[in-house]
């Protein structure tokens, strides 16, 4: 019954490679978010979408492309990986009145 | 660019200490939050200040907020070797951005 799932945990890729991150809520949020936290700790939003529009679109490189088939789900897929997309990746929800609710990310290794 | 920058980057103390941890920002709020992230996990929130409130309690936290100096503090009281994590503020100026955190590490 976790709030906020992303799959998979861990994923190890080599460059060039394209890959996805999936996320689901089941707390009824309208608004979900990915940030990507890199070694230094440092939390950076990439995207947001609310009731499934882009609502935020960060400086990200377009090989990082979003879909959110439903309000419930965000998925991050990610073209032709490079070394520099090593990082964990978090998905996270929310309402109006609520704070952020978390996965506990995606760590992703490119080789 | 992000909005929550923690000060200090890192914090070592021994238990039973009190912890304090800065952070400030660049425009106006409607609320400011503090998260906990322990190792390996997505982070967890702890409190909300909203812009009108100077000050907020929860448990062994205390939250200050200062809009006029664009800051805040959570303070953590009678620290044990469980709140060793990094903490994070962030603020909910219609998007939700964070900073580096504050990695505290409480010596038992």
């Amino acid at each position: 019954d976790t709030a906020v799932s992303q799959t998979p945990k861990y994923l190890v890729t080599q460059m060039g490679n394209d890959k996805s991150i999936k996320c689901e809520q089941n707390l009824g949020h309208d608004t979900m978010y990915w940030y990507k936290q890199d070694s230094k700790k440092f939390l950076k939003i990439m995207f947001s979408y609310n009731n499934k529009e882009l609502i935020i679109n960060e400086t990200v490189p377009n090989r990082f492309s979003p879909k959110s088939p439903d309000k419930a789900h965000l998925n991050l897929h990610i073209n032709s990986l490079e070394l520099g997309d090593s990082a964990v990746y978090f998905c996270a929800s929310q309402s109006r009145v609520t704070p952020l609710h978390f996965g506990n990310g995606t760590r992703l290794t490119v080789t | 660019s992000q909005q929550g920058e923690e000060d200090p980057q890192a914090l070592s103390i021994q238990e039973g200490e009190n912890a304090t941890m800065n952070c400030s920002y660049k425009t106006s709020i409607n609320n400011l939050q503090w998260y906990r992230q322990n190792s390996g996990r997505g982070l967890v929130h702890l409190i909300l200040i909203r812009s009108n409130e100077r000050e907020k309690h929860s448990g062994r936290l205390r939250v200050t907020l200062d809009t006029s100096k664009k800051s805040s503090s959570l303070l953590i009281t009678a620290s044990r070797a469980a709140d060793t994590a990094s903490y994070f503020c962030a603020t909910d100026n219609n998007d939700m951005r964070f900073g580096a955190g504050t990695r505290l590490t409480v010596k038992p």
